[in-house]
């Protein structure tokens, strides 16, 4: 099975700032990598497909990008409804395979 | 695009088995495979298995093989996960997720895009 590994798997970041998380996978998935966005109680919600592509009606404070094995979401300007939990997510080969998450926190 | 309702809470004996379903509207059910994601609570995400309309294949983590059966029915455009042999381990929330097929590229399918609100399996005796 392919590893997904996120760092940093919490972060404290204040309104206005701009953070990067990473993604590492232990093999290379091409750019088969997605993001997803889960706040608490909520189902996840899909921001990035395809390493970069942002899905429809996600804004671009939201980046990605990377190929291979490594990728990173960038996220500008915080708002404090993008305080949350950040997912990737590998779907280049089954079994399908998440990362731990990243907490999002208010600092 | 496509709108994935589940069905409601479950509370289950340990042993027994649970059916949880999803239904799509507003797409076409065949361009989609639908996938199973559960999360146990305090924990991550973590994918079941999925299933290509309209007659597969279906595809399980290793985990569950044998325990889970994923099924859908295009006559009425819903998705169904089986967990059967339940244990407390079990519990936690049960998310479907639907998937496009893209079939100009060498995957033949994309990214997870649409989710369902989730459904609450707890397994106590």
């Amino acid at each position: 099975d392919i590893q997904m590994t996120q760092s940093p798997s919490s972060l404290s970041a204040s309104v206005g700032d701009r953070v990067t998380i990473t993604c590492r996978a232990s093999q290379g998935i091409n750019n088969n990598l997605a993001w997803f966005q889960q706040k608490p109680g909520k189902a996840p919600k899909s921001l990035i497909y395809a390493a970069s592509s942002l899905q429809s009606g996600v804004p671009s404070k939201f980046s990605g990008s990377g190929s291979g094995t490594d990728f990173t979401l960038t996220i500008s300007s915080l708002q404090p409804e993008d305080f949350a939990t950040y997912y990737c997510q590998q779907y280049n080969s089954y079994p399908y395979t998440f990362g731990q998450g990243t907490k999002l926190e208010i600092k | 695009q496509v709108h994935l309702v589940q069905s409601g809470a479950e509370v289950k004996k340990p042993g027994s088995s649970v059916k949880v379903s999803c239904k799509a509207s507003g797409g076409t059910f065949r361009n989609y495979a639908i996938n199973w994601v559960r999360q146990a609570p305090g924990q991550g995400l973590e994918w079941m298995g999925g299933f290509i309309p309209p007659f597969g294949p279906t595809n399980y983590a290793q985990k569950f093989q044998g325990r889970v059966t994923i099924t859908a029915d295009e006559s009425t455009t819903t998705g169904f996960m089986e967990l059967s042999s339940l244990r407390s381990e079990d519990t936690a929330v049960y998310y479907c997720a639907s998937q496009p097929l893209v079939l100009v590229t060498d995957l033949g399918v994309g990214a997870f895009d649409i989710w369902g609100q989730g459904t609450m399996v707890t397994v106590s005796s």
